[in-house]
């Protein structure tokens, strides 16, 4: 089972600033498998991008995502008020298997 | 409009069976390259998958938990089933569905969750 990691548990950051978030992979994985989503308190989960890179209906273009092999990474370009929430890397090929989320805080 | 919603008890004792109904609409499980996940959430804690149904059948299970889970379908009624078996207050959680489709032409990953059904497990 492809085990996921992401780091930092939690990051704390101002709005208007850059955010980074890494996950990776416990061996090398199709980047077409790779996905990240955002779960705001309370909610289900919003996929935000599929296949490492593509941004899902609707996602603000701040949103971008990187990587292949075993790193992989979530970038938010400016960050808004409402962007200071859980973010969560997928893998979703044979076995489905989630990072354990990376909290995003206001500083 | 693609919607998914969850429904069940939202509480269980030890021991007990638990079933819980997601109901589609909006998209079908009929059609090929469809697939329905269910997912869980323990309060504060991270999201595993459990399984997954696809349009022709095929059934995938977490492998940790695969000898106490069974997904069904029923798509005269547009609904997908999960049950567990011998449940456990650790099995305390919010069971989400989502939709899961083949990865195809701007597809890939989980794109449409239910809001999500809180069961817990107590005496």
């Amino acid at each position: 089972e492809i085990v996921l990691t992401q780091s930092p548990g939690t990051l704390s950051l101002s709005p208007g600033e850059r955010a980074t978030l890494s996950c990776r992979a416990s061996q090398s994985v199709s980047s077409t498998y790779l996905g990240w989503y955002q779960q705001k308190l309370g909610q289900a989960p919003r996929l935000l991008i599929y296949g490492a890179t593509s941004r899902a209906a609707g996602i603000p273009d701040r949103f971008s995502g990187s990587g292949s092999g075993t790193d992989f990474t979530l970038t938010i370009s400016r960050l808004e008020p409402e962007d200071f929430v859980v973010y969560y890397c997928q893998h979703y090929y044979s076995s489905p298997t989630f990072g354990q989320g990376t909290k995003l805080e206001i500083k | 409009q693609v919607t998914l919603k969850e429904s069940g008890p939202a509480l269980v004792k030890p021991t007990q069976t638990l079933t819980l109904t997601c109901t589609l609409s909006g998209f079908s499980l009929t059609t090929s390259g469809m697939r329905v996940s269910w997912i869980r959430q323990p309060p504060g804690k991270a999201l595993e998958w459990l399984a997954r149904i696809a349009w022709d059948g095929g059934k995938f299970y977490r492998t940790s938990l695969r000898t106490r889970l069974t997904i069904s379908k029923d798509t005269s009624k547009n609904q997908v089933f999960l049950t567990v078996t011998n449940m456990d207050p650790v099995d305390t959680a919010t069971y989400y569905c989502a939709r899961d489709p083949v990865v195809g032409s701007n597809k890939g990953g989980f794109d449409y969750w239910g809001q999500g059904i809180l069961v817990t497990v107590s005496s």
